[in-house]
């Protein structure tokens, strides 16, 4: 079965860059996307389509997708991203496939 | 806007089934594809299954095959996921959420209903 593996945590200071990885075989053929979890809440698409935000998200969300490694990045980050995010990957093979998860600590 | 208002919390024996609704306003039913995603306590998300537009069939992932049957009464706008056999490792959040098929995200998600088994 298809596995999606991301860093189980990322710690970064407020204000700089996080970066957030998700490594599949071939993850670049095919589409990601990006969710926030805070604790107790659902899940919040951040990002789609590799590098797409829905209406609402900050624009310090950004994404990119290539070779076997999609990268979440999160520039000048505030107190109030520090979440779980979990990666999704799809195609008519693997259907449906979240990674690991990464909890990110704004320090 | 889609509003997906889940059913409330729910404690099961083991062996027994459960059965977790997902109302849809804002959109009906037909007009979307709805999936089921759960969540086991200080884990991660795991997709179980839903509606392929593709085909207009129901799709589960392998490991839930035979023990879950994700229905929808269009009358009602009312999505349901049940769960047979439950083990104690069901324990978890499930969650209903939309899929946008041509990107195959979850754009809209359900608050969640928390299902526990224990004897």
């Amino acid at each position: 079965s298809y596995e999606l593996t991301q860093p189980p945590s990322v710690s970064v200071s407020p204000g700089q860059t996080a970066s957030i990885t998700c490594s599949g075989d071939k993850l670049g053929d095919k589409y990601a996307c990006w969710y926030q979890q805070k604790p107790g809440q659902s899940p919040v698409l951040v990002i789609y389509q590799d590098s797409k935000r829905p209406s609402g998200i900050p624009e310090r969300f950004s994404g990119s997708n290539s070779g076997n490694t999609a990268t979440l990045t999160i520039s000048g980050t505030q107190a109030m991203d520090e979440a779980d995010y979990y990666c999704q990957a799809w195609d008519s093979s693997i259907l449906y496939v979240f990674g690991t998860g990464t909890k990110v600590t704004v320090l | 806007q889609v509003q997906l208002v889940q059913s409330g919390a729910e404690v099961k024996k083991p062996g027994a089934s459960v059965k977790v609704s997902c109302k849809v306003s804002g959109y009906t039913l037909t007009e979307l594809s709805m999936h089921w995603v759960r969540q086991a306590p200080g884990k991660g998300l795991e997709w179980m299954g839903g509606f392929d537009p593709e085909d207009g069939e129901t799709i589960y992932a392998q490991k839930f095959q035979g023990r879950v049957t994700m229905t929808e009464d269009t009358s009602t706008d009312t999505a349901y996921m049940e769960l047979s056999s439950l083990r104690s490792e069901d324990t978890a959040v499930y969650y209903c959420a939309t899929l946008v098929a041509s990107s195959g995200y979850f754009d809209y998600w359900g608050q969640g209903t928390l299902v526990t088994v224990s004897s």
